[in-house]
């Protein structure tokens, strides 16, 4: 099964600032990846996803990189607000596409 | 359709106890999902349903837990002999298959706290 890792360390930024956070992979790689945005005591969001053959993805302030060779995806969000403070998780599908599996979570906070 | 609705949002049971979670997904989403989430962690597999048919389930699930989806649209998630390592937010999330990407729309959760 894939094993995912993301920063468990919270990352602080001032506004204004770019915040970039890091998913690794560590098995088969896989023909997308996605990111989503959980606030707390909410279910997760969808934000983007990005597939095994595009090396980047953007939509507004967000952009999604994904390295096959590295096994390594960024999520990079723009002139970052308070309101973009959450968890960012990024999920990848299994072989047949039925099941995801998500990391642990980066909780980003942009402060004012 | 306003999305993924869950019941009820929260759930304080005895240790021993059962309980169960109702999910009704989005209305045309043929795909239905359970995860389970503990503070500081990402959502984890349960089991997941393709219309009525149960298609699969983790192995980390135990025997305790069950779930149906018995005409294809709600789904339920049962728990018996609560423990209180089973503490922790339940999530359902539903997809269509036609989306291709498996693009998860995800409910608020469950809240269960096992005494």
């Amino acid at each position: 099964s894939q094993k995912i890792e993301q920063n468990s360390e919270a990352l602080n930024i001032q506004e204004g600032k770019t915040a970039t956070l890091t998913c690794n992979y560590t098995n088969y790689s896989p023909a997308y990846l996605q990111w989503y945005r959980q606030d707390p005591g909410r279910g997760p969001v969808f934000l983007l996803l990005i597939r095994e053959n595009e090396k980047e993805k953007r939509k507004e302030r967000l952009k999604v990189t994904f390295d096959t060779t590295l096994k390594q995806s960024l999520f990079h969000i723009t002139a970052s607000q308070p309101a973009d403070s959450a968890t960012y998780l990024c999920a990848l599908p299994d072989n047949a596409g039925n099941m995801l599996t998500f990391g642990g979570g980066t909780r980003l906070m942009v402060k004012p | 359709d306003t999305g993924v609705s869950q019941n009820p949002r929260h759930k304080i049971t005895k240790r021993g106890q059962n309980v169960t979670f109702r999910c009704d997904p989005i209305s045309e989403h043929n795909r239905l999902y359970w995860y389970r989430q503990t503070l500081g962690q990402g959502p984890e597999f349960l089991t997941y349903f393709q219309n009525e048919a149960q298609l699969e389930k983790s192995r980390l699930l135990s025997d305790r837990f069950s779930a149906e989806r018995p005409k294809g649209s709600f789904s339920t998630l049962e728990i018996q002999r609560t423990e209180q390592g089973d503490s922790a937010m339940y999530l359902c999330a539903s997809s269509r298959t036609s989306m291709g990407d498996n693009e998860q729309f995800f409910g608020p959760g469950t809240r269960l706290t096992v005494l």
